[in-house]
């Protein structure tokens, strides 16, 4: 069974770009999670999806990142302006519905200089 | 609100000693309890879950952990330690309704030869 991909691994930007990344779960689970892990710290749950809908985004910072999952499978989470704080690694989990383990992909380590 | 707190930030073992890191967590409810592990560029890899059956629970490469309500305690145990073993070590706590994940900071492994 293929794990959750994520795309790129590595990103460099100055700061005030704009940044993307993608996220693909493992076939048939229907929890999608994006976490930022800044150094040193545990994951912060950014945002949850049910299949297309949010089910919490409490945490993330609405006036520069925005998610979406339109067909219920894959993600993209996108960051626009990036500022300095927002360097760290973004871990993109799944599960299946009803299941409390969540699987993580290898996550993408954004610098903005 | 659910919270974990890990009481060390680094545990540092001669290989082939036993490994002690230590949790406790704070839940409102009947709480899952997992532990993460996290190789260096790598994504996040589920070591064992505790889902209110059997208190000592096992888990991969040899580890266990034992659930103690009464010192609300989850501690990661693994008797002979690898120098594969080397990584960072997260504590997570889940409430059972809604399945949100909440992470220690991280425990550090250093493995000496």
């Amino acid at each position: 069974e293929a794990g959750v991909a994520q795309s790129p691994r590595y990103k460099i930007i100055e700061k005030r770009q704009s940044v993307a990344f993608w996220c693909n779960p493992i076939s048939g689970h229907a929890t999608l999670y994006w976490y930022q892990q800044i150094l040193g710290q545990g994951p912060k749950l950014l945002i949850q999806f049910q299949n297309n809908g949010v089910v919490d985004d409490s945490q993330l910072p609405k006036d520069r990142f925005s998610a979406e999952r339109l067909k219920g499978v894959d993600s993209t989470l996108k960051i626009q302006p990036a500022k300095l704080e927002d360097s760290a690694v973004y871990l993109c989990a799944s599960s299946p519905w009803g299941e409390g383990s969540q699987y993580f992909g290898p996550g993408t380590r954004l610098t903005v200089l | 609100a659910q919270s974990v707190t890990q009481l060390d930030s680094h545990v540092s073992v001669s290989e082939g000693t036993p490994v002690l890191l230590r949790c406790n967590y704070s839940s409102s409810y009947s709480p899952s309890l997992f532990w993460y592990v996290q190789h260096p560029n790598k994504g996040l890899q589920l070591l064992l879950k505790y889902t209110s059956a059997a208190t000592l629970v096992k888990g991969i490469n040899g580890f266990e952990a034992e659930f103690k309500k009464s010192e609300t305690s989850f501690h990661l145990t693994k008797p002979s330690a690898h120098m594969s073993d080397a990584a960072e070590y997260f504590c997570v706590v889940s409430d059972s309704n809604d399945y949100k994940l909440s992470f220690g900071a991280g425990t550090t492994v250093t493995v000496r030869a």
